[in-house]
């Protein structure tokens, strides 16, 4: 199957800091990468959905200023939490869908990015 | 809206033992069902599916039919094994860009 890939695994910050998170779809062009957010013990939460060249569509109580996601090529999202706050503390994880007709259509996930804020 | 529920666990089970784990959704029109696996500390890996009435997907042992008369799409495994134990997702598909999740099970196989 299709790989997509997450870096990094984890990560630590400290309040108020920034952090980006990236997803590379690697052996396959994904026209469209969804971001999610899974809280402890609960089912994931999309996030947004980007396409590659156009502006992320955010969900409904999502912060758009606070998570900036950016798809600047059909093979590369990133996810930027800006000025962390431990609330902000989670595990993210990114989902790749190919070319119309590529993989079937199908969605592939990363391993996800689990991050601690202090 | 489109939803989908799972039994709640964790479901604690012996090596060996019978599993099912009950997921039913409400979708308009004809969704596709799939089953997802999360190991722990790992993102989602996709289990199996089914795109229309009546399909059985199966996976590693796994199987799940899709039932349009009673809207569900149970997961069964005849022997589970210590490695079995995850949390698993029931999703669909209804024409919409992404997945609709339920909640997870998680699973505990003990030896």
């Amino acid at each position: 199957g299709a790989v997509v890939s997450q870096h990094p695994s984890w990560v630590i910050c400290k309040s108020g800091t920034s952090v980006k998170i990236e997803c590379r779809s690697l052996d396959f062009q994904a026209t469209t990468m969804f971001w999610y957010r899974q809280f402890p013990k609960q089912s994931l939460m999309l996030m947004a959905t980007s396409n590659e060249g156009s502006k992320a569509t955010y969900e409904q109580g999502v912060e758009k200023d606070k998570f900036l996601i950016n798809h600047a090529s059909l093979t590369l999202s990133t996810l930027t939490v800006t000025s962390a706050h431990p609330e902000d503390s989670s595990f993210y994880i990114c989902s790749a869908r190919g070319l119309a007709g590529v993989m079937g259509g199908e969605l592939f996930f990363g391993e996800g990015s689990r991050l601690t804020v202090l | 809206g489109d939803s989908v529920t799972q039994m709640e666990g964790p479901v604690t089970l012996s090596e060996e033992a019978f599993l099912t784990i009950n997921c039913t959704y409400t979708a308009t029109g004809y969704p596709s069902l799939f089953w997802y696996v999360q190991y722990p500390g790992e993102g989602l890996q996709l289990l199996l599916k089914a795109t229309k009435a009546d399909d059985k997907g199966s996976n590693k042992g796994f199987e799940a039919t899709y039932r349009k008369e009673t809207t569900s799409f149970h997961l069964e495994k005849g022997s589970v094994q210590v490695s079995d134990s995850a949390v698993y997702f029931c999703a669909l598909h209804s024409g919409y860009s992404t997945l609709t999740f339920g909640k997870g099970t998680m699973l505990l196989v003990s030896p």
